[in-house]
């Protein structure tokens, strides 16, 4: 079985652009849950998609948003970027109903310049 | 208050030998999952181990065993027989299962070095 993936894996912006981030959650889970991991702050949830909706959302400003497609592929968008977005984001996958089951995947290092 | 507390920013071991990296949870939840990951440099994180609030023995992996101890709160994690590959983050993450989400909280985890 194919683990979570994650595109791209690293990524350079600049100030004031937006970016797109995605994550394939593996075959058959349809909970896609996006964290922000920095130095400073440690690893923060964002918001999770069960079915495509979003049903949890963290404390981050609307700056920060994503979806959910009916194959639960996840796509997280941030706009405005700030030098503060500086960050790993890492998708975790599970099936919904077991909450003995979360997988991450490899994450997206992005780069605010 | 925190949710997840883990006390130790780092912890040193040699090779073979066992460590535990301390997690305490705070909840009113009577029903909750325990998670511990590994993180290395490349960023991955990886599942380690689980524990529910209800599981009535100390959950093992392999050489990872899940100290838990519900009264007190809290959920160590014991790796046995260290190798150098063990050197990286540790993260210990609770779910609250009343909260019908699958959001985990995280601690700010534990760096492990392993020496030879």
């Amino acid at each position: 079985k194919a683990g979570v993936t994650q595109t791209p894996r690293y990524l350079i912006k600049t100030r004031g652009q937006q970016v797109t981030l995605s994550c394939s959650p593996i075959s058959g889970h349809r909970s896609v849950s996006w964290y922000q991991q920095t130095p400073g702050q440690g690893l923060q949830f964002l918001f999770e998609y069960f079915s495509e909706t979003q049903r949890n959302k963290g404390n981050f400003p609307g700056r920060f948003s994503g979806r959910q497609f009916s194959n639960s592929r996840s796509e997280m968008n941030v706009s405005t970027l700030e030098l503060g977005d500086s960050a790993l984001y890492l998708c975790a996958s599970s099936a919904g109903t077991d909450y003995n089951e979360q997988f991450f995947g490899p994450g997206t290092r992005l780069t605010v310049l | 208050a925190q949710k997840i507390t883990q006390t130790q920013p780092g912890m040193f071991v040699q090779e073979k030998e066992a460590v535990t990296l301390d997690c305490t949870y705070d909840t009113s939840d009577p029903s909750y999952g325990l998670f511990w990951y590994k993180q290395p440099s490349s960023g991955e994180m990886i599942f380690l181990i689980y524990q529910g609030s209800y599981d009535q023995q100390n959950a093992t992996e392999g050489r990872y065993s899940l100290n838990f101890q519900k009264a007190r709160k809290s959920a160590n994690l014991v790796i046995s027989a260290s190798q150098l590959g063990d050197s990286a983050m540790y993260f210990c993450a609770m779910r609250e299962v009343n909260s019908g989400y699958s959001t985990l909280t995280f601690g700010k985890g534990t760096m492990l070095l392993v020496s030879p």
